[in-house]
């Protein structure tokens, strides 16, 4: 029982390269999410993705990318790395996607998390 | 403005007593649903715990459960018979129908069992 499954687990970049964070999921779950986590500030969400060929901005979209791949996979791509961008990064899935009211319980459920720092 | 307040940076509890942890929230939208994660020291968010905003009776998951109080836009988690096991960082999140798919997380709470 995967769940949700993030790639790589640890990434050391130099500012201005370019990396993709991997996130696929076998819960045939609509909707997927890609979070940070920086100390003291809990989980900012940066984009996600409501169903498979819709992409939307959280809170913290800049410096980012996304790609639906499929409704398997989500990833997140960081074109010009930054320190800013050192953080801990969670990729999420859920079953259900879109405004509606009674669908408040959709819980999320998340991979183990990768841990990037730029130096 | 902070959609979910979790005052207590860190707890401490005696292994087998009961802790509360605090976490209050707003919200004009009569739809929404509050969860409880866990995340250990490994790093994994682990789900505990959901209150809908409809729910007549305070939600319970085995050890864990949920002081909603709607008036107060209060959710405190009570966690009974502490475990060792139960040493984490544990976070308050909220869904309401107006921000569609997006959780707001608290800043987290640090809980320690002491032995």
């Amino acid at each position: 029982n995967a769940g949700v499954t993030q790639t790589p687990k640890f990434q050391v970049l130099k500012t201005g390269q370019s990396m993709t964070l991997q996130c696929a999921q076998d819960m045939n779950h609509n909707s997927m999410y890609w979070y940070r986590q920086d100390p003291g500030m809990g989980l900012r969400l940066i984009y996600y993705s409501a169903s498979e060929g819709t992409t939307d901005k959280g809170e913290v979209p800049n410096g980012y990318n996304v790609s639906r791949l499929n409704k398997r996979e989500f990833s997140l791509r960081l074109e010009s790395a930054a320190p800013s961008q050192t953080s801990v990064y969670f990729c999420a899935s859920s079953e259900f996607g879109g405004l509606a009211t009674g669908l408040a319980k959709n819980i999320q459920y998340f991979g183990a998390g990768t841990r990037l720092s730029v130096l | 403005a902070q959609k979910i307040t979790q005052t207590q940076p860190g707890m401490f509890v005696q292994e087998k007593e009961a802790v509360t942890l605090d976490c209050t929230y707003d919200t004009s939208d009569p739809s929404y649903g509050l969860f409880w994660y866990k995340q250990p020291s490994s790093g994994e968010m682990i789900f505990l715990i959901y209150q809908g905003s409809y729910d007549q009776q305070n939600a319970t998951e085995g050890r864990y459960s949920l002081n909603f109080q709607k008036a107060r836009k209060s959710a405190n988690l009570v966690i009974s018979a502490s475990q060792l096991g139960d040493s984490a960082m544990y976070f308050c999140a909220m869904r309401d129908t107006n921000t569609g798919n997006q959780f707001y997380f608290g800043t987290g709470t640090s809980l320690t069992v002491i032995p």
